[in-house]
């Protein structure tokens, strides 16, 4: 079945380093990805999506580049803040048809930037 | 506000007395759905909803009930609830249109639900 797999937190930077998040997925044919964002205390928001290989999804500064060859959704921030402080997900949907619109989640990865 | 609500956003109970938490959104979306969280193994998808009176499982169904009889509300039925039921749970929805990767889902705040 499908399946995401991104790095295993908790990751800690110092504000203004570069953020990488990986994240790897198995899935029949070309599924849309995604990244979800949870603010403590708070429910997912979306971030950033792309629905199609070589598609870069960007948001707040935020990227992520759809890699068809890799199975990959890595997440890039040149130069977090503390306000960027939560738990990321990497998740994906299937486009290959059916009535279940699931969204296939990674476990999470919780960064935290201190000032 | 387009919006996911869940009531209550903090449950603590008994095992064994039946409980509902609600969803509703204001958005008119035919797809609702239900997540739960747990530490360490991300979010699961419990029942989803396609429209009115259509339910279906999802990946981790036992233990719980869903309905569908208007479009806005989608609640989660424990009907004899268990510890192993504790967890954070999360209703969304999406307007469901096809290919089904193009619908961003939105999420509801959460429901912290402790079972004694």
């Amino acid at each position: 079945g499908d399946s995401v797999t991104q790095m295993e937190g908790p990751v800690t930077l110092s504000e203004e380093a570069f953020l990488t998040i990986n994240c790897t997925y198995t899935a029949t044919g070309y599924p849309s990805l995604f990244w979800y964002v949870q603010y403590p205390g708070e429910g997912l928001q979306l971030l950033l999506k792309a629905t199609k290989a070589d598609d870069k999804g960007s948001n707040k500064g935020f990227e992520a580049t759809y890699r068809k060859e890799t199975t990959s959704f890595h997440l890039e921030k040149g130069s977090v803040q503390v306000s960027d402080s939560a738990v990321y997900f990497c998740a994906l949907i299937p486009n290959s048809g059916g009535s279940n619109y699931k969204l296939t989640f990674g476990k999470g990865t919780l960064l935290t930037v201190n000032p | 506000e387009a919006q996911v609500t869940q009531n209550p956003r903090y449950l603590i109970t008994v095992t064994g007395k039946k409980l509902t938490v609600t969803c509703s959104q204001n958005m008119n979306h035919e797809y609702m759905s239900w997540y739960r969280q747990d530490p360490g193994l991300g979010l699961r998808q419990i029942y989803y909803s396609m429209n009115v009176e259509a339910t279906d499982k999802g990946d981790v169904p036992e233990g719980y009930k869903v309905s569908r009889k208007e479009k806005r509300n989608f609640p989660l039925i424990l009907e004899s609830p268990s510890p192993n039921q504790t967890s954070l749970y999360f209703c969304a929805s999406s307007l469901g249109l096809a290919p089904a990767g193009y619908n961003e889902q939105f999420f509801g705040p959460g429901t912290r639900l402790t079972v004694l």
